[in-house]
């Protein structure tokens, strides 16, 4: 059971240039979010998902987009990177429900935009 | 979604109790308390949640005061793995986000 694990675990682009962020989960949650964290700040989210297929935005969803064909992946996009984007990006997922509200989170991608 | 306060750092030494306050006097009756902490820049870890009563874990200890204003994150024992930035948040809406703020910085001395 590897939980929440993120591909790649650091990348570095130049202004302009596209990538995507891969979030995967091996314990059947539904819920899955993208959230940014910058230097000395608390995370924000960016968008999430309730369920396969769909997806929502949170509070700071410019400039990114996200997929959820599978359960188990939810993919973060980036269509022309930005040095405002330089961030570390954590993935979390949790099971539905009132009370059992724990996230699980993986261990971030570091993104350096020249 | 509830705001919280917490003081952005805090010393403790090792083998002793660490008591992390969090004020959140704008909570709701249906909100809980949570609280994870952040190792060294990597994910947040899940420590325990609370919604009324005291909560104990293998982890921690949560003490919700009556009037669910404030509450205070107990490590019992702490070590210097227990090194960290810890957040206190109260849950939000239906969709499970978590509204991080700076927390507060813990720092386990020898």
């Amino acid at each position: 059971n590897a939980g929440v694990t993120q591909t790649p675990k650091f990348r570095v682009l130049k202004t302009g240039q596209s990538m995507t962020l891969l979030c995967a989960q091996d314990m059947n949650h539904e819920y899955m979010y993208w959230y940014r964290q910058d230097p000395g700040m608390g995370l924000r989210l960016i968008h999430y998902s309730v369920g396969e297929g769909t997806t929502a935005k949170g509070e700071v969803p410019d400039g990114y987009n996200v997929s959820r064909l599978k359960k188990q992946n939810f993919l973060l996009g980036l269509e022309s990177a930005a040095p405002s984007q330089t961030s570390v990006y954590f993935c979390a997922s949790r099971r539905q429900g009132w009370s059992t509200d724990t996230q699980y989170f993986g261990p971030g991608t570091r993104l350096t935009v020249l | 979604d509830a705001k919280t306060t917490q003081p952005p750092s805090m010393d403790c030494a090792e083998g002793r109790a660490a008591n992390l306050p969090c004020n959140h006097s704008t909570i709701s009756g249906n909100e809980y308390v949570y609280w994870y902490r952040q190792i060294h820049s990597q994910g947040p870890q899940y420590i325990i949640h609370g919604l009324k009563n005291n909560e104990t874990n293998e982890m921690a200890s949560l003490i919700i005061t009556e009037d669910r204003k404030s509450s205070t994150l107990i490590l019992p024992h702490a070590t210097l793995r227990d090194t960290a930035v810890y957040y206190c948040i109260v849950r939000g809406t239906s969709y499970g986000k978590l509204t991080f703020g700076q927390g507060t910085i813990l720092t386990v001395h020898p």
